[in-house]
């Protein structure tokens, strides 16, 4: 079984709707991070989080919400879907400060 | 800011080495990464050095660092269809509590045959 598992692996959905996506683990880690990924431009953080009642911003959180509610669980909201969210969204886990992140296989998600 | 850098692409011939090359900006860099990303797939923890070291080798994989030039490099001898993936060059700073990971925008490795 994956260590770090998201759901949903691929979603279709319109412009306004309310989306979550949803990332568990079994690591066993404190810190949980989410990325999105665009052709071209790599990873961007939108947010991290370092136990439940520890959530920051990272440097696209505009347009996204986070919720932790478990050490193994962070969810990942859009309130209102816009097309230009389109991307390969990932969820990640760390072990501590100066430790490598370990990825989900990640969400592939479309705005119409 | 911190800044990753690498090429965007790399074609190499199966058999060959491939080189993929990596430069950051952080001179407070304490580890740095090498990850593997397939299609379909997250990233793939490879390899990662410490800042101290020169050198590290893993089976077909050599890091090499050059902390003077802020250089980092990934080898792969023999290369193989199997390591056609997007590699992605990243750097941390251990004494920072906000440890983001720094990410470059990852090389394309295109194995010729």
């Amino acid at each position: 079984d994956a260590d770090v598992t998201q759901t949903p692996r691929n979603r279709i959905t319109k412009t306004g709707k309310r989306i979550m996506l949803e990332c568990s683990q079994t690591k066993g880690h404190d810190r949980m991070y989410w990325y999105r990924q665009d052709p071209g431009l790599g990873l961007q953080l939108i947010y991290y989080s370092f136990d439940v009642k520890d959530i920051n911003k990272g440097e696209i959180s505009d347009g996204y919400s986070v919720s932790r509610q478990a050490q193994a669980k962070f969810s990942l909201s859009l309130e209102s879907a816009i097309p230009n969210q389109t991307a390969l969204y990932f969820c990640a886990t760390s072990g501590g400060v100066g430790q490598p992140q370990h990825f989900g296989d990640g969400t592939r998600l479309s705005i119409l | 800011g911190e800044d990753v850098e690498q090429s965007l692409f790399l074609s190499v011939r199966e058999g060959d080495s491939s080189v993929i090359n990596c430069t950051y900006t952080d001179s407070s860099s304490t580890y740095l990464y090498w990850y593997k990303q397939e299609p379909g797939a997250g990233l793939q923890l490879l390899t990662y050095i410490f800042s101290n070291m020169d050198m590290k080798q893993d089976q077909r994989l050599t890091v090499l660092l050059n902390k003077k030039d802020k250089h980092l490099s990934l080898r792969i001898a023999d290369t193989q269809t199997g390591d056609s993936a997007i590699y992605f060059c990243a750097e941390t700073e251990s004494w920072n509590r906000d440890d983001k990971i720094i990410f470059g925008k990852g090389t394309r490795l295109h194995i010729l045959p």
